[in-house]
């Protein structure tokens, strides 16, 4: 089983638009998570963590839920700027210094 | 935010040959920094860690002889790609991992993309 599993997409959705994409890891003993935006041939750059009571920046809204193993990423009034793929990540637990990363998943903003 | 350089950006090369990356945190010290692989539409495989002053930490099924990493300094961690061959062709990226305000976080850098023809 993967360390991080996501929905690959794609996901195509009209300006405007609020998307979620969720991400379930399987290391119980994981403590770190993030969401990370990769653009096409380019390194991964960190968006946000997350947070246990979940957080927000901006637009984008962060949930962990523990008990499910569960992580979602929800971005409201999508711009077409925010085309890219977003990563899901999770630490090694156990005071690992490792990072799982999902395949990610693929979002194309609409005109 | 932090700031890691890869140098070079891009290198094709011939089969047989090895390849040197350098990795570069340039406003801060990174005691730890790690080497990732990205096959096209794969997700970024860890291939190991390297820690100032010590051998690096290979992840299982990387060939540490064939993958050399030195991390000689507190900026500076370095990967050559011995002897490489066609099936090494990949995107080579590393992260500096850097502690601010008690958290880890790790910063990447540009990536190099390798071709060995």
């Amino acid at each position: 089983r993967k360390e991080v599993e996501q929905d690959p997409g794609p996901f195509n959705v009209p300006e405007g638009a609020t998307v979620a994409f969720n991400c379930t890891y399987s290391n119980s003993a994981s403590q770190s998570f993030f969401w990370y935006r990769q653009d096409c041939r380019k390194e991964p750059k960190l968006l946000m963590s997350v947070y246990s009571s979940g957080n927000e920046d901006g637009r984008f809204t962060a949930q962990l839920n523990r008990a499910s193993q569960y992580i979602s990423l929800l971005i409201r009034d999508s711009k077409l700027s925010d085309s890219a793929t977003y990563l899901c990540v999770v630490n090694g637990g156990g005071g690992a210094n490792n990072l799982f990363f999902g395949t990610g998943t693929r979002l194309t903003v609409i005109p | 935010g932090a700031v890691v350089s890869q140098h070079p950006s891009r290198v094709i090369c011939k089969s047989g040959t090895s390849v040197k990356i350098e990795c570069r945190s340039l406003d801060f010290q990174a005691t730890t920094m790690f080497w990732y692989r990205q096959f096209p539409k794969k997700s970024l495989m860890l291939m190991a860690t390297s820690n100032e002053g010590s051998k690096a930490t290979y992840e299982q099924g990387v060939e540490k002889d064939k993958f050399l990493i030195n991390h000689a300094s507190l900026t500076l961690s370095t990967l050559t790609v011995t002897s490489a061959h066609p099936e090494d062709s990949s995107f080579y990226i590393c992260s500096a991992r850097a502690e601010t305000g008690g958290t880890d976080t790790q910063y990447f850098g540009p990536g190099t993309r390798l071709t060995v023809l």
